[in-house]
């Protein structure tokens, strides 16, 4: 089934350092979603951006999507121990009725 | 608050038992979802319902098996037949379609089975 795969699979970096990590997707797609987890909770989403834009902010955080290339690119700029989590890109189903998850990127920031 | 709320947040079974996890949803949402999550595996997608009394196998179905008899309820049986049922279990919910194009969800803090 369609899925993205998160690179790297682990990330760690200093406190006020940029994390970049990337997604790859296979078939074409309405929207590309992300999603953050702290160990042993749930998922919380983080922004989505669909397939007509190419660039998207919330805070901290700034995604990039290239449909040419299948590709997405979350950076978390300014880092901090808080932001220690894995992270997650998703899209959606063949029907677009779910949504199918990578294997996630873990990020550690250490102070 | 509105959220999702799965129980029990840790659950242990025998071999050979069917278990039940529940999810509840007061948010209003028409879709829900249930994902396992195991180390290095990322979330693979068990069981989804868009609708009361319906609902559609995701990718790992086998051994597994939920009802829908209310909006607010989406509960999934582990049954004997789930070969290697340890994992961590999620449960999500959505709305259907929407502004935003497709189901951003909204994910409860999930339910670890460990099989003795």
């Amino acid at each position: 089934s369609q899925q993205g795969e998160e690179d790297p699979q682990a990330l760690s970096i200093q406190e006020g350092e940029n994390a970049t990590m990337n997604c790859s997707y296979k078939t074409s797609i309405n929207n590309l979603q992300w999603y953050r987890q702290n160990s042993g909770r749930g998922l919380v989403h983080l922004i989505l951006i669909r397939s007509n834009e190419r660039e998207k902010h919330s805070g901290r955080l700034r995604v990039t999507l290239d449909t040419s290339k299948k590709s997405s690119s979350l950076l978390i700029t300014a880092s901090r121990a808080a932001d220690t989590a894995s992270y997650f890109c998703a899209t959606g189903n063949q029907a677009g009725t779910a949504l199918i998850f990578g294997k996630g990127t873990t990020l550690s920031v250490s102070s | 608050d509105g959220g999702i709320t799965q129980s029990p947040k840790y659950l242990f079974r025998k071999e050979g038992q069917n278990v039940t996890l529940s999810c509840e949803q007061n948010l209003n949402h028409d879709a829900m979802y249930w994902y396992r999550q195991d180390p290095g595996q990322g979330l693979r997608l068990i069981y989804y319902s868009q609708i009361v009394n319906d609902f559609q196998k995701g990718d790992i179905a086998e051994g597994y098996s939920v009802s829908r008899e209310k909006k607010e309820s989406f509960p999934l049986t582990v049954t004997s037949a789930q070969k290697n049922p340890t994992a961590f279990y999620l449960c999500a919910s959505s709305i259907v379609g929407g502004s935003m194009g497709a189901n951003v969800l909204t994910f409860g803090a999930g339910s670890r089975l460990t099989v003795l």
